[in-house]
């Protein structure tokens, strides 16, 4: 059983079309990060969100926590190709143990 | 300054082989970590080095499982008898400190290793 689970696991679309990805837990976190992986390459964080209710914009993403935090939202808008890749949620089990949830494949189509 | 890197990038090994991935941390980073991932899934927490306490080996699958950080700085995954379900990417990250939350991680390339 995933901890942290998110939907949809894969996503293709339209370039200019809005998304929106989810990721959901039965259990708190007192933060959680979002990555995103190209092929062949590591994660990078995009953003750590750290207060119920947080509202983080990063260009055309915006990302949200949960009021509980217990979930976090990854909305972009007007998608681009560049923005393909694997998305990544992510939380702190004690201060040094990360656990991801499986991804959301994002494909963006010309 | 140079990321975090490591070797090789690619390994293919027969099973009952043993591995050994490497990973250089970021200069001055004290905290390293192991992560396995599997095909197109999220990662898997292996293993968690800082300074010189003793390493956390919660997330390692197997006693053919082990990691060892030299001198606070190069890790070595060794994976002994590797097997069939050993085969994915092998991530290593590093970070500042650690054991604080929401510390940013840096993760190298990864290592895939394909066990015939």
């Amino acid at each position: 059983t995933q901890l942290l689970e998110q939907s949809p696991q894969f996503l293709s679309i339209q370039e200019g079309e809005n998304l929106t990805v989810y990721c959901n837990s039965s259990s708190v976190f007192s933060s959680l990060q979002w990555y995103r992986q190209e092929p062949g390459e590591g994660p990078v964080l995009l953003v750590t969100v750290v207060t119920g209710g947080e509202v983080k914009k990063l260009k055309r993403l915006t990302f949200q926590f949960g009021d509980a935090r217990k979930d976090s939202s990854l909305h972009i808008t007007a998608a681009q190709p560049g923005d393909t890749g694997l998305y990544l949620c992510a939380g702190y089990q004690g201060a040094q143990k990360l656990v991801f949830g499986q991804g959301t494949r994002l494909t963006i189509n010309p | 300054g140079a990321g975090v890197s490591q070797s090789p990038s690619n390994k293919v090994t027969e099973k009952g082989k043993d591995v050994e991935l490497r990973c250089d941390p970021i200069s001055g980073h004290t905290a390293l970590y192991w992560y396995r991932q599997s095909l197109g899934q999220g990662l898997e927490f292996l293993i968690y080095f800082q300074g010189n306490s003793a390493p956390d080996k919660s997330g390692l699958p197997s006693d053919r499982f082990s990691a060892e950080r030299t001198g606070g700085s190069v890790s070595t995954l060794t994976i002994q008898r590797t097997q069939q379900e050993d085969s994915a990417v092998y991530l290593c990250a590093s970070s500042l400190q650690g054991g604080r939350e929401a510390e940013t991680q840096y993760f190298g390339p990864g290592t895939r290793l394909l066990v015939l």
